[in-house]
């Protein structure tokens, strides 16, 4: 599975926007992006996915360059409920089998007033 | 949807017994469970992968013998942490992944907590 690197922390002002950018220089054809948030004492909970340009949804924006040697989670308009930790995951999808998901360091965002 | 539940949520155990942690999807069948552990200010370490009907593979460095992994039925998958020591205390913490499905469908239980005195 490609390695990724995220920032360790960022802090940030409510209704500010941000952006969360992730390396995965190693990421290969069939790998997908995937963003995790975790709350403390609770279990990651899925974001957004993609494989090339942007996507979006409801929470947040994906922005992958056309190399997908990194991408950008963007949270518009952050609230304090939005501190959290943000996991950055790459890997296969549609194997027919579930697969493996390596968790990085992730990325502790605090959201202030 | 996609709902998984986690029990017991939190447990205190004394040094040298057992412990056992379920697993459940509620609203859908999980051909393929697996068990994250988590300490304090860490990220998620997988376990194992456990699949229905057949033994669990574990990851290089986890004692199979020690964290035992049933996946009994599509809904249900066990760990038990055997002979629970201090350090065993951790966060762990299960994901279902959907039948047919693959990675943007893994779902999270809400975790266990295990303190082991």
């Amino acid at each position: 599975l490609a390695k990724t690197t995220q920032p360790i922390s960022m802090d940030s002002y409510e209704g500010q926007e941000v952006n969360i950018t992730c390396s995965h220089n190693n990421i290969a054809t069939n790998d997908y992006i995937t963003w995790y948030q975790q709350f403390p004492s609770q279990g990651p909970r899925f974001i957004i996915q993609g494989y090339k340009t942007k996507v979006t949804n409801e929470v947040a924006s994906l922005f992958i360059p056309a190399d997908r040697k990194s991408s950008t989670l963007s949270l518009p308009r952050v609230s304090l409920s939005d501190t959290a930790v943000y996991y950055c995951l790459v890997g296969p999808q549609n194997t027919g089998t579930a697969s493996k998901l390596t968790f990085g360091t992730g990325t502790r965002l605090q959201v202030t007033l | 949807g996609a709902v998984v539940s986690q029990h017991p949520s939190r447990v205190i155990c004394k040094s040298g017994t057992s412990v056992k942690i379920e697993c459940r999807s509620l609203d859908f069948q999980a051909t393929t469970m697996f068990w994250y552990r988590q300490f304090p200010k860490q990220s998620l370490m997988l376990m194992a992968t456990s699949n229905e009907g057949s033994k669990a593979t574990y990851e290089q460095g986890v004692e199979k013998d020690k964290f035992l992994i049933n996946h009994a039925s599509l809904t249900l998958s066990t760990l038990t942490v055997t002979s629970a020591h201090p350090e065993d205390s951790s966060f762990y913490i299960c994901s279902a992944s959907r039948l047919g499905m693959a990675q943007d469908t893994q779902y999270f239980g809400p975790g266990t907590r295990l303190t082991v005195l």
